[in-house]
């Protein structure tokens, strides 16, 4: 079956970095993306990944091996504001997002 | 930017009722998808569409159908609402393309009595 693994839940610093990992076992890799929502709210696109390596984004980065199944976000200078759940979904060899349960995370003072 | 507007942000039913959920959307994109969101479950896919009068099945469309009748425009129906479609409903649209991100409505909790 197809698979996408998260921790359901992290707590953090305001001002400090966390990273959220994200394992996957898909029919095939076609991207895989990182999604923020914030309690209540839309989904919300944050980044792409397809080929191996780190794309930057601000404060937030996202890491792709393909050969190991794995993906991070990196979220550094931690604010209040991005507490919030983070989803990590693939796109599998037909072209279908198969989402991770969401990884919740809490900013603390 | 681009806006997916869903019609209810809740909703209330009780079982056996007919239900309409609907979705606009104002980008012209040609891709929409209909999820429910569970605690502890990723999204699941019910419904999706590539093009108006275009619909596909997705994971769970058991007791659900769909309706494309314009472009902007996507609804999902409960035939017979039943307590297990208890959930929230997100709706979300992207253009043509493998690398096109979801673009999300803010969802309609829908709670089936």
């Amino acid at each position: 079956g197809q698979n996408i693994d998260q921790p359901t839940e992290m707590t953090a610093t305001e001002g400090a970095i966390v990273q959220i990992n994200c394992t996957y076992q898909t029919s095939g890799f076609n991207g895989l993306f990182w999604y923020q929502q914030h309690a209540g709210e839309a989904p919300t696109f944050l980044s792409y990944n397809v080929l191996d390596g780190l794309e930057e984004k601000g404060r937030f980065s996202s890491f792709l091996s393909r050969s190991k199944g794995y993906s991070y976000l990196l979220l550094k200078e931690l604010q209040m504001k991005d507490s919030a759940s983070y989803l990590c979904a693939v796109k599998d060899s037909n072209y279908q997002l198969i989402w991770g349960a969401g990884t919740k995370l809490i900013i603390k003072p | 930017d681009v806006k997916v507007t869903q019609s209810s942000r809740y909703l209330v039913k009780r079982t056996g009722e007919k239900v309409f959920l609907e979705c606009v959307q104002d980008m012209d994109h040609e891709n929409m998808f209909w999820y429910r969101q569970d605690p502890g479950l990723g999204l699941r896919l019910i419904y999706f569409s590539y093009d108006v009068k275009m619909k596909e099945k997705g994971d769970i469309p058991e007791g659900y159908s769909v309706s494309r009748e314009k472009k902007e425009r996507f609804s999902l129906i409960l035939e017979s609402a039943s307590t297990n479609q208890t959930s929230m409903y997100l709706c979300a649209s992207s253009l043509k393309g493998e690398t096109s991100p979801l673009h999300f409505g803010n969802g309609t909790r829908l709670t089936v009595t």
